[in-house]
């Protein structure tokens, strides 16, 4: 089965900063990454397929990139409703897996 | 309106079997595939089960022979059947619809990831 990693496994950030999340998988899944949102109490929320492409109406703040098996997430500018556990998850081959998550929160 | 809802959580005694089910609204659940995701209470995401539109269907190794995935087309809805249930399967269990990519002159090709979710249902395995 392919091991997912993120780093770090939780971060303080001001509105404003620019943060990045990192994912590794443990072989090569190509592009096949994808980013998820989890706010408490909810469902999640795709954010990024396909290591880079943006899901439809998500804002422009948030991108994705890398191949292989090391990816990035970034806020550009992170805004109050950014806060939140991120998930990356690789549809490379099964089982699927997700990484362990991110939790955002305010500094 | 687009939307899963998921139905059939509850509390069941280790050893005991629960169905649940994922009704779908704006979509034909048949077209797409579908997948179970569970969240073990303050834990991160597990990825359960998938049903292709061809009805293929795929297995974490912890469900294996414990767990079938299934659709009834005419009702639109999507199952888990959950047997021998274990305590450590106690969880929310979310339905999602699988997301495809639109290229111009191709056909939709699966990205494998999930884009839309329901609300999840609680299940609770305790003696």
């Amino acid at each position: 089965d392919i091991q997912m990693t993120q780093s770090p496994s939780s971060l303080s950030a001001s509105v404003g900063d620019r943060v990045t999340i990192t994912c590794r998988a443990s072989q090569s899944i190509n592009n096949y990454l994808n980013w998820y949102q989890q706010k408490p109490g909810e469902a999640p929320k795709v954010l990024i397929y396909a290591a880079s492409s943006l899901q439809s109406g998500v804002p422009s703040r948030f991108s994705g990139s890398g191949s292989g098996t090391d990816f990035t997430l970034t806020i550009s500018s992170l805004q109050p409703e950014d806060f939140a556990t991120y998930y990356c998850q690789q549809g490379n081959s099964f089982p699927f897996t997700f990484g362990p998550g991110t939790k955002v929160d305010i500094k | 309106d687009v939307q899963l809802v998921e139905t059939g959580g509850g509390l069941i005694q280790p050893g005991g079997s629960l169905r649940l089910s994922c009704a779908a609204s704006g979509f034909t659940v048949s077209n797409n595939y579908m997948t179970w995701v569970r969240q073990a209470p303050g834990k991160g995401l597990e990825w359960v089960s998938v049903i292709h539109s061809g009805g293929s269907t795929y297995y974490a190794d912890s469900v294996k022979g414990r767990f079938t995935i299934s659709r009834d087309n005419p009702k639109n809805t999507l199952y888990l059947q959950m047997n021998s249930l274990r305590v450590d399967d106690t969880a929310v269990y979310y339905c999602a619809r699988g997301h495809y990519i639109h290229t111009s002159g191709f056909q939709p090709a699966p990205s494998n990831a999930f884009d839309m979710w329901g609300q999840g249902t609680m299940v609770t395995v305790s003696s």
